[in-house]
C-alpha cells in the first residue's frame, strides 16, 4: 500500500509570506501528527490530530496551526514565517495514535528567506 | 523533555553486530520503549518495540532489562545502510501523549 505522501517536497518562501504543507496518511489510518526537525533542536512535536480533533500540541506559537479532513488528510499553515522556520517537516501517520507503530513521510524541507 | 539518553554517537564495523544502548531509569509500568530510526534526509522508520519481554523482527532485537531502565537495540549483522540516527522513545500505548524524540544516536557503520 502506499506509504505517507508530504507535497509539496521542497518549498521557498520569503519572510512574512504563508505557508500550507500536506499530508496524505496511510489508507486507513486515522491519527496524523507533524514534527519540526532542525539541525539545532532535533524533532520537535508540533501537534497531532484524530478524526479531525486536534489531540496533542507541542509548544509552538499560535502562528502555526493545522486541521484534518474527513479523508483522515492533513494539512499544516504557518503564517508570517521567520527565517527561523526553516526546517524539515515531518508527517507521521499510525493507525490509533502515535504510541502505535508510526509511519513517517519524506517530509517538506521549507527554506524561508 | 525526553524520558530516555543515548549516547550521542557510535561506530560499528561492517558485519558485526551494532549493539545501541538507551537508558530510560523513569518509565512506568505502562510505558512501552519504541526504536525508530532516521537515515539522512529521509523520515524516521519504525524499528521495534517492546514492553518487558526481549523482542526480534527482521530488522533488529530488543532487549530490555529485567527492572526495565535500560534496553539494548541489537542490529545482528550491520551493513553501511544501517549508518543513520536511532531514537529510543518510551510511550505509553493507551495514551495518546504527545512524542518526545530525544537527539538520539548517531551509529557509522565502517566498511
Amino acid at each position: 500500500k502506499a506509504g505517507v505522501t508530504q507535497t509539496p517536497r521542497y518549498l521557498i518562501k520569503t519572510r512574512g509570506q504563508q505557508v500550507t504543507l500536506s499530508c496524505s496518511p496511510i489508507s486507513g489510518h486515522r491519527s496524523v501528527s507533524w514534527y519540526q526537525q532542525t539541525p539545532g533542536q532535533g524533532l520537535q512535536f508540533l501537534f497531532e490530530y484524530f478524526s479531525e480533533t486536534q489531540r496533542n500540541k507541542g509548544n509552538f506559537p499560535g502562528r502555526f496551526s493545522g486541521r484534518q479532513f474527513s479523508n483522515s488528510r492533513s494539512e499544516m499553515n504557518v503564517s508570517t514565517l521567520e527565517l527561523g522556520d526553516s526546517a524539515l517537516y515531518l508527517c507521521a501517520s499510525s493507525f490509533e495514535a502515535l504510541n502505535t507503530e508510526a509511519f513517517f513521510g519524506q517530509g517538506t524541507r521549507l527554506t524561508v528567506v | 523533555d525526553a524520558k530516555t539518553t543515548q549516547p550521542p554517537s557510535m561506530d560499528c564495523a561492517e558485519g558485526r553486530a551494532a549493539n545501541l544502548p538507551c537508558n530510560h531509569s523513569t518509565i512506568s509500568g505502562n510505558e512501552y520503549v519504541y526504536w525508530y530510526r532516521q537515515i539522512h534526509s529521509q523520515g524516521p522508520q519504525y524499528i521495534i518495540h517492546g514492553l518487558k519481554n526481549n523482542e526480534t523482527n527482521e530488522m533488529a532485537s530488543l532487549i530490555i532489562t529485567e527492572d526495565r531502565k535500560s534496553s539494548t537495540l541489537i542490529l545482528p549483522h550491520a551493513t553501511l545502510r544501517d549508518t543513520a540516527v536511532y531514537y529510543c522513545i518510551v510511550l505509553k500505548k493507551t495514551s495518546y501523549d504527545k512524542v518526545i524524540f530525544g537527539p538520539g544516536t548517531s551509529l557509522s557503520v565502517i566498511p
